[in-house]
């Protein structure tokens, strides 16, 4: 069965600091993946995806993920984080074939200090 | 082009009423999903459905919960003899394909008193 892992749960970070949140998945197939942000009181916005191409990919707001099949990593990096990163992100992957359902990962909380 | 719309924003319900959530998707999307959300739990998948057809209900409580998503109007959850333990944010979204981008809405937030 389909599985994501997101293995930081809290994370707290000054203000430029760098971020990686980690993402792993289990699935034999081939996958697209996801990265969602949710800030405080609102609903879920897409930060990033990745269909196929380039493993990395760019999102909004300075975010970069990198693909990698091997490790069935789908880990989220940004070089500096602000104030405004302050928020929950979630890791989801479809499988492209069968029944099409989203599996989301946990969730990890980041508390950017000003 | 509007997003993913939801109401009401907030629901209070004593036990034992129902609880009736709508979700109306973005324009020409016709796949939608509900999750539901508990603090500290993350996101749960509930139910994907398909106009006038629920493809996968694998999430959803055997009892009490149902979904529908008419021909016309908006997908409808519907929980039943609500109790505290469904006191959650329950979020809709939409897709124009299963395997694309899901686009949520502002989440309903249901409190059983």
């Amino acid at each position: 069965a389909q599985s994501v892992s997101q293995h930081n749960h809290h994370v707290i970070l000054s203000e430029a600091a760098s971020l990686e949140l980690g993402c792993n998945y289990s699935y034999g197939g081939t996958v697209n993946l996801f990265w969602y942000v949710q800030y405080p009181g609102q609903h879920l916005q897409l930060l990033l995806k990745y269909f196929s191409g380039d493993p990395l990919v760019k999102g909004i707001k300075g975010f970069e993920a990198e693909f990698i099949k091997s490790k069935f990593s789908f880990n989220l990096r940004k070089p500096s984080v602000q104030w405004s990163d302050t928020a929950e992100y979630f890791c989801a992957v479809i499988a492209t074939s069968g029944t099409y359902k989203y599996i989301f990962g946990t969730g990890t909380r980041l508390k950017v200090l000003a | 082009n509007a997003g993913v719309m939801q109401n009401p924003r907030h629901l209070v319900r004593r036990r034992g009423q129902e609880a009736r959530l709508r979700c109306s998707p973005m324009k020409g999307h016709s796949h939608v999903y509900w999750y539901r959300q508990l603090p500290e739990e993350g996101l749960k998948f509930m139910v994907y459905l398909q106009k006038e057809n629920i493809i996968d209900e694998s999430g959803m409580p055997k009892e009490r919960f149902s979904a529908e998503f008419p021909k016309e109007g908006p997908s409808i959850l519907r929980i039943q003899q609500v109790v505290r333990g469904d006191s959650a944010a329950y979020f809709c979204a939409s897709s124009p394909d299963p395997s694309e981008t899901q686009y949520f809405g502002p989440g309903t937030r249901l409190l059983v008193l």
